[in-house]
């Protein structure tokens, strides 16, 4: 599977756009990108998850590079519940990683007043 | 809608006793994990099913824990004995069609374990 290079932290004003960018240079024609979100003492939520295009939905927007090597996650409002831990996951058909989605350390975002 | 439930939300016991977390997926998915959380190792998962079929056990740590799968809608992961070094969050997980990437896994809130 495709590996993924997350900041381990980031810093957002309260009402202003988070975006939180992901690297995976090796991802193949098959593999999805996946966000999650964990807040503290919670199970990780599933945010959003695209394959080529730009996808948007109610909690945020997808923004994948045309090589597919590079995404970014846009919160376009912060609010302090958004504080939380932000993870990029590549995910591959069932016949590489059989659906298996495998965390790592993901990037802190920290919503400041 | 209800989304993954899991029980125990806590659970606290001494080393050697068996423990048993239970997890109740959506209605309607066909695929659950399990996935365990501590500071060191982060979010691993442990087992996944399809169809209530055990598909991949291989993240399992080893013989002292198993998962079953009874029907669609049930599931536990039991340790028997414990050990100090089971203390970790345990999440349940499921998802729709498991063929295909494209499904989200949608995660419950997670048991707290402490085994002293």
């Amino acid at each position: 599977d495709a590996k993924t290079t997350q900041p381990p932290s980031m810093d957002c004003a309260e009402g202003r756009a988070a975006n939180l960018p992901c690297n995976h240079s090796t991802i193949s024609g098959n593999e999805y990108v996946y966000w999650y979100r964990q807040i503290h003492s919670q199970g990780p939520q599933y945010i959003i998850h695209g394959l080529k295009n730009n996808e948007t939905n109610e909690m945020a927007s997808l923004i994948i590079t045309e090589d597919r090597k590079s995404s970014t996650l846009i919160l376009p409002h912060a609010t302090l519940r958004d504080t939380a831990v932000y993870y990029c996951i590549v995910r591959g058909p069932i016949s590489g990683n059989t659906g298996k989605l495998i965390f790592g350390q993901g990037t802190t975002l920290q919503v400041k007043p | 809608d209800a989304g993954v439930i899991q029980s125990p939300r806590h659970e606290v016991t001494e080393m050697g006793q068996e423990v048993t977390l239970r997890c109740k997926p959506i209605s309607g998915h066909n695929s659950l994990f399990w996935y365990r959380q501590t500071m060191m190792r982060g979010l691993e998962l442990l087992i996944y099913f399809n169809n209530n079929v055990p598909i991949d056990d291989s993240g399992m740590p080893e013989d002292r824990f198993s998962a079953k799968m009874p029907n669609a809608s049930f599931s536990t992961l039991k340790i028997q004995p414990s050990e100090p070094r089971d203390s970790a969050v345990y999440f349940c997980a499921s998802s729709t069609h498991l063929g295909y990437s494209n499904q989200p896994q949608h995660f419950g809130d997670g048991t707290r374990l402490s085994i002293l």
